[in-house]
């Protein structure tokens, strides 16, 4: 039962342009959102967070928008850059348990 | 500097081995976890510690074991009674139960 699912194995964006990574989940009592960023060969980097409560986390380029009513969550990055190549994945957890993982997506930015 | 420490990096097995693969935490962290990552299949927990001396299944954990004897030290087993066990593994850990994870580098093992 994939609980926390991204539909979208991959994504090719030129640089200067907007990417859009999508998370969508099932289990409506998650209520803490995080996506993480990772190279080949290396440990996820925690990227940006969400709570419940908010609908819109902002960090420089990267904004997260959390849609509860559609149990849908998206991960905007302004200007895209050649160094954000990588697999993004998105997380959920239920009110302090462990965090549940999605597929990942890869995102390629072409100069 | 503070982070999360994996070791081996590289790994190759014989099929009927088992394999311990070490993750060490300078970070006081409580929570550890050890996930394995396949194409196209994200993350999956394979156990997790919250506290010292006492851990819990995840979602994989057929053909693992795990201590947490220490709290910095959280070492994964990987048994021959894992049936696919070629992957790359990573170690994670949180001062809290949830929220963010810092993860190590990983170890890719590669049983022939």
């Amino acid at each position: 039962d994939q609980q926390v699912k991204q539909n979208s194995p991959s994504l090719s964006v030129q640089e200067g342009r907007i990417s859009i990574l999508n998370c969508d989940y099932t289990n409506s009592m998650f209520d803490y959102f995080l996506w993480y960023k990772k190279y080949p060969a290396e440990g996820p980097t925690f990227l940006i967070s969400i709570s419940s409560i908010k609908d819109k986390n902002e960090d420089g380029r990267f904004t997260v928008f959390l849609n509860k009513s559609a149990k849908h969550l998206s991960l905007h990055i302004v200007p895209s850059q050649p160094g954000d190549s990588a697999v993004y994945f998105c997380a959920a957890s239920d009110r302090g348990s462990r965090l549940t993982f999605g597929e990942g997506t890869q995102l390629t930015v072409n100069p | 500097d503070g982070g999360i420490t994996q070791s081996p990096k590289y790994l190759f097995r014989k099929e009927g081995q088992n394999v311990t693969l070490s993750c060490e935490q300078n970070l006081n962290h409580d929570a550890m976890y050890w996930y394995r990552q396949d194409p196209g299949q994200g993350l999956r927990l394979i156990y997790y510690s919250q506290i010292v001396n006492d851990f819990q299944k995840g979602d994989i954990a057929e053909g693992y074991s795990v201590s947490r004897e220490k709290k910095e030290s959280f070492p994964l087993t990987v048994t021959s009674a894992q049936k696919n066990p070629t992957a790359f593994y990573l170690c994670a850990s949180t001062r809290h139960n949830t929220g963010e994870l810092f993860f190590g580098e990983g170890s890719r093992l590669t049983v022939l």
